[in-house]
């Protein structure tokens, strides 16, 4: 299988940083997207990692480690429209098939 | 840009009913998908076209689904018959690229779908 697992559920601070970890397994791997989904809309992109490192994008910053199988979504200064669910999802093979994770629905409280 | 549109938002029918969900993708985009949510089992990937030739349909639950892109514009995921186990949320994405990679995924804003 294609296993991604992530945390069930988080709860953090307002203005505290958050860090949400995702394992996949590495075999085919092709690159790692997180996404942002509120409750009843659509997931939105938040970052792709194809290299191990971190990716910046202003508060939010999204590390890959390939050989660990390994990547983790940090949001830092929280917000309270930051409470929605996060999914992990990898690309395998190059047939472009993007798997998704069960999500961790992250809960910020003031 | 309109992004995707999927029609209807929501859905409520009875078992044994035939289900028609329909997804126009944004202009230029390559590549469709199908995903249905749900809190057990999270964002499964049904189907996925390139160009409008369907690639994958490992992820189609049975043959009562059946998924079509008869042109760039348009793609329909049927149901026929419907049963209460199909009850979830229905989303179709597109992205600009055949391989979707790095290219990220364009939602719909999905259909709510209630079989009774």
């Amino acid at each position: 299988g294609q296993n991604i697992d992530q945390p069930t559920e988080m709860t953090a601070t307002e203005g505290a940083i958050v860090q949400i970890n995702c394992t996949y397994q590495t075999s085919g791997f092709n690159g790692l997207f997180w996404y942002q989904q509120h409750a009843g809309e659509a997931p939105t992109f938040l970052s792709y990692n194809v290299l191990d490192g971190l990716e910046e994008k202003g508060r939010f910053s999204s590390f890959l480690s390939r050989s660990k199988g390994y990547s983790y979504l940090l949001l830092k200064e929280l917000q309270m429209k930051d409470s929605a669910s996060y999914l992990c999802a990898v690309i395998y093979n190059q047939g472009g098939k993007l798997i998704f994770g069960q999500g961790t629905e992250l809960s910020v409280k003031p | 840009d309109a992004g995707v549109i999927q029609s209807p938002r929501h859905e409520v029918t009875e078992m044994g009913q035939e289900v028609t969900l329909r997804c126009k993708p944004i202009s230029g985009h390559n590549s469709l998908f199908w995903y249905r949510q749900t809190m057990m089992r999270g964002l499964e990937l049904l189907i996925y076209f390139n160009n409008n030739v369907p690639i994958d349909d490992s992820g189609m639950p049975e043959d009562r689904f059946s998924a079509k892109m008869p042109n760039a514009s348009f793609s329909t995921l049927k149901i026929q018959p419907s049963e209460p186990r199909d009850s979830a949320v229905y989303f179709c994405a597109s992205s600009p690229g055949v391989k979707a990679r790095r290219e990220k995924l364009f939602f719909g804003s999905g259909t709510q779908l209630s079989v009774l």
